[in-house]
């Protein structure tokens, strides 16, 4: 079946531009996640949504990240005023409930700030 | 905070050799574990995972892993390994009273050559 998809797969922006990277979880999948992927970093958790339930927003670096998922289905994360330092590989992975079960990866978007 | 240390930053192996990578994670509650690889160009994809029962757990590939719950450890092995393993692997946790998202070491890249 079709698993996790990003996009876009590649993004150039201007420090200072705002920017939205979508994720279209498995079908199914109550439970979606965004971590970045950077050189400095390793892999870090960002967001959780789950259902219907606030999301954990725990790991966001800063109030210029937030992220929505509508319909309990699709999910924006939208990065403003980006900064060179959040240049990085955004991964979005979704899950059939939250609570530790094995979570599927997207593709990624790479996210380069100039 | 929990943590986890992957010790083996970069590991080359010839073919045909025995692969075993470390991973320790801090937290002493009731964890998830699991093993993460990403092919060259590829994605994340699960390796294999530990919820509970046997210590000794089989993966794709070829792959197990072994939680050693004294010693907070849940070491990869692989007892030959193929040119096709080249990849980078991930070890990651979930905390199972400490909210839904994984936390993953910094990773090894594992170079085999044939």
């Amino acid at each position: 079946g079709a698993g996790v998809s990003q996009s876009p797969s590649n993004k150039v922006t201007e420090k200072g531009k705002d920017v939205e990277l979508r994720c279209d979880p498995i079908s199914g999948h109550t439970a979606l996640y965004w971590y970045r992927q950077s050189l400095g970093q390793g892999l870090e958790f960002l967001i959780y949504f789950q259902g219907n339930s606030a999301p954990d927003k725990s790991g966001l670096p800063s109030d210029r990240f937030s992220a929505e998922r509508t319909g309990g289905s699709v999910s924006t994360l939208t990065i403003q005023r980006t900064q060179q330092e959040d240049s990085a590989v955004y991964l979005c992975a979704s899950s059939f409930r939250g609570g530790g079960y094995e979570q599927y990866f997207g593709p990624g978007t790479r996210l380069t700030v100039t | 905070a929990q943590s986890v240390s992957q010790h083996n930053h970069h590991v080359i192996l010839s073919e045909a050799a025995s692969l075993e990578l470390g991973c320790n994670y801090s937290y002493g509650g009731t964890v998830n574990l699991f093993w993460y690889v990403q092919y060259p160009g590829q994605h994340l994809q699960l390796l294999l995972k530990y919820f509970s029962g046997d210590p000794l757990v089989k993966g794709i590939k070829g792959f197990e892993a072994e939680f050693i719950k004294s010693k907070f450890s849940f070491n990869l092995r692989k007892p030959s390994v193929q040119w096709s393993d080249t990849a980078e692997y991930f070890c990651a946790v979930n905390v199972m009273d400490a909210g839904n998202m994984l936390t993953f070491g910094g990773g090894t890249r594992l170079m085999v050559k044939p």
